[in-house]
């Protein structure tokens, strides 16, 4: 019965590498999101996605880019990963009348 | 484990008992909340949900209030048991548009 998925539980990577987070969902949901959790914020916002190929920035888009080849997959990337970004990253999907649908997430460490 | 909020309002709980978790939401012109639950280590799950022109509803064990004159959400939980632990959140959002605004959540905690 899983919906959203997310290819890592647990990354751990270097300062300065490229990191690729993947997303997949199998419920056919036009739009996609990223976000990062931290202690004490809260859910962010750093990219969404209404639509293959299409891309809008959220709260907190710097330092990330994302790509949405298939309506089914969405990627988080890195480009150059700093330990700021040590966090817990959180991919979701909706359509337009219901609320989210998480993936477990993936906690990155930058070290 | 994972904690996500290190720095979260804890709500300590009897077993058995009800609880109450509170979410004032930020946007006057929402018209759509959502209760999620995330468990230590996991994605957040969706509990419960309420649209605008309701004040209340009711699912199993749970319960959503809605107050809109003072933006206030509250999350009922009856006969609390020890798998109920976990961080509650509330959303918002306005239909129509992509985007919530996520809460930063309560810590749940059932004592034995």
């Amino acid at each position: 019965d899983v919906k959203v998925t997310q290819s890592s539980r647990y990354l751990v990577k270097r300062t300065g590498e490229k990191v690729f987070l993947e997303c997949v969902q199998d419920m056919d949901h036009e739009n996609m999101f990223w976000y990062r959790q931290d202690p004490g914020l809260g859910l962010r916002l750093i990219y969404f996605s209404y639509d293959v190929k299409m891309k809008e920035k959220g709260d907190i888009p710097e330092g990330y880019s994302v790509s949405r080849e298939k309506k089914e997959r969405f990627s988080l990337i890195l480009e150059s990963a700093s330990t700021n970004q040590t966090s817990m990253y959180l991919c979701a999907s909706s359509d337009q009348e219901d609320g989210y649908t998480f993936g477990s997430g993936t906690r990155l460490t930058v070290v | 484990g994972e904690s996500v909020g290190l720095h979260l309002p804890t709500l300590s709980v009897q077993e058995g008992d009800n609880s109450i978790i509170n979410c004032a939401y930020s946007n006057s012109a929402s018209d759509y909340f959502i209760w999620y639950k995330q468990e230590s280590g996991k994605g957040p799950q969706f509990i419960i949900d309420i649209r605008s022109n309701m004040d209340k509803r009711q699912g199993q064990r749970v319960t959503v209030l809605l107050n809109k004159t003072v933006k206030h959400l509250s999350l009922q939980i009856a006969a609390t048991q020890p798998g109920d632990s976990a961080v509650y959140f509330c959303a918002e959002n306005m239909l129509g548009t992509y985007k919530y605004i996520f809460g930063t959540g309560t810590r749940l905690k059932v004592l034995a």
